[in-house]
């Protein structure tokens, strides 16, 4: 069983339009949920992290977390078509101090 | 504060050489980490340093993967005897050690060409 799973997409939205990605993991005692972005041949960069349950909100963004579901998703809203990427989903397990990767969904805003 | 820095970017090899690449942390990080990515996948964990201890190794660092943290500030990575298998985008990440959350920061990645 995958640690971290993410629909690998493409997920397709129109511009202006929210996007939802989502991702799910299986040690049920992770304490931290990490949002990436990466561009095509670039590497990862920060988008936001979450570790109480709920919901987060930085600017267009927003992540929400259920650790009872196991479930962690970002929303984009007012989605632009310079946010088409792939969003990785990491999270950090309960020991040790690694993270662990989803396989990314891609994400295609179109004009 | 100039970011992870990670040297070469690009490296085509032949296969059955040895190829060593740097990371340089950003400098008030403690933890420095090596992944590897292929195309359509996420990155996965090679390695972990907290300063110069070498504390986590993944199962996929085999005995030709080797990486080390000099008196805990740079990292290299040494790949011997390559194989095609090994071409991928390896990635250097570092962050803050501590309490609370510390998100990983990424370097540019070096991409590995065996031929």
């Amino acid at each position: 069983q995958k640690e971290v799973e993410q629909n690998s997409g493409p997920l397709s939205v129109p511009e202006g339009a929210i996007a939802s990605l989502n991702c799910t993991y299986s040690d049920r005692g992770s304490q931290s949920f990490f949002w990436y972005r990466q561009y095509s041949g670039k590497s990862p960069e920060l988008i936001m992290f979450i570790y109480s349950n709920g919901d987060k909100e930085d600017g267009r963004f927003t992540a929400q977390l259920n650790k009872a579901s196991q479930y962690v998703s970002l929303l984009i809203r007012d989605s632009q078509p310079s946010d088409s990427a792939t969003y990785l989903c990491a999270v950090k397990g309960n020991y040790g101090q690694n993270f662990v990767f989803g396989p990314g969904t891609r994400l295609s805003v179109l004009p | 504060d100039t970011g992870v820095s990670q040297n070469p970017r690009h490296k085509i090899t032949k296969r059955g050489q040895n190829v060593t690449f740097r990371c340089d942390p950003i400098s008030e990080h403690n933890r420095l980490y090596w992944y590897r990515q292929t195309l359509g996948q996420g990155p996965e964990f090679l390695t972990y340093f907290q300063n110069e201890a070498q504390l986590e190794k993944s199962r996929l660092l085999s005995d030709r993967f080797s990486a080390e943290r000099p008196k805990g500030s740079f990292s290299t990575l040494e790949i011997q005897r390559t194989e095609q298998g090994d071409s991928a985008m390896y990635l250097c990440a570092s962050s803050l050690g501590g309490t609370g959350v510390s998100p990983l920061h990424f370097g540019n990645g070096t991409r590995l060409t065996v031929t």
